[in-house]
């Protein structure tokens, strides 16, 4: 079946606007990851959501950061007011969610430029 | 804090000689290592995680708790093999990795 998508693929902003990122998990997947990847940098966890429910929103770096998940599937993370900072990778991964230690898939990610 | 150091950022080697990543990682608990690789405009993906204990496209990595690290070998490097290596640690009982700044690896003809 298909992989994890995203979209967009590519998105430049000016600073001080509003961007929405979307994630599409794999079918069935209940677990969906969004994590950062500024240039030269590893991965930084943002969220982490089990369903619907967001458990873990420690990562996310300020309230400008939101994201919901809805009917189970698509996640949109959004980025209020952005900042030249904001711009990094960004990455989206689901699992099947039954166990901690289910393999993490990864989307293409979404290249956020802040001008 | 919990952490996961890859030493180098580039390692370039030349076919056929052996290759060797480094990954080294703090934590107290019991960890479970993950080594992932992005190969050119592809997505990141799982390349092998310690708990599975098995040898994939010929690269294998060994947890060594006394050490703490969790290097990636291949004897014979191919040039396929040229990608960037993330390594990354899950802490027991926790579903959030914590990785390494990657090492872009280039196989030279």
């Amino acid at each position: 079946g298909a992989g994890v998508s995203q979209s967009p693929s590519n998105k430049v902003t000016e600073k001080g606007k509003d961007v929405e990122l979307r994630c599409d998990p794999i079918s069935g997947h209940t677990a969906l990851y969004w994590y950062r990847q500024s240039l030269g940098q590893g991965l930084e966890f943002l969220i982490y959501f089990q369903g619907n429910s967001a458990p873990d929103k420690s990562g996310l770096p300020s309230d400008r950061f939101s994201a919901e998940r809805t009917g189970g599937s698509v996640s949109t993370l959004t980025i209020q007011r952005t900042q030249q900072e904001d711009s990094a990778v960004y990455l989206c991964a689901s699992s099947f969610g039954r166990t901690q230690r289910d393999t993490q898939y990864f989307g293409p990610g979404t290249r956020l430029t802040v001008l | 804090a919990q952490r996961v150091t890859q030493p180098e950022k580039l390692l370039s080697v030349f076919k056929g000689a052996p290759v060797e990543l480094k990954c080294n990682y703090s934590y107290s608990g019991s960890p479970e290592l993950f080594w992932y690789v992005q190969y050119s405009r592809q997505r990141l993906q799982l390349l092998l995680r310690h708990i599975s204990r098995e040898s994939i496209k010929g690269f294998t990595a060994d947890l060594n708790k006394g050490e703490t690290s969790f290097h990636l070998k291949k004897p014979f490097a191919q040039e396929e093999d040229s990608a960037m290596y993330y390594c990354a640690l899950r802490m027991d009982s926790n579903y959030q990795l914590i990785w390494g700044a990657g090492t872009k690896l280039i196989i030279k003809p």
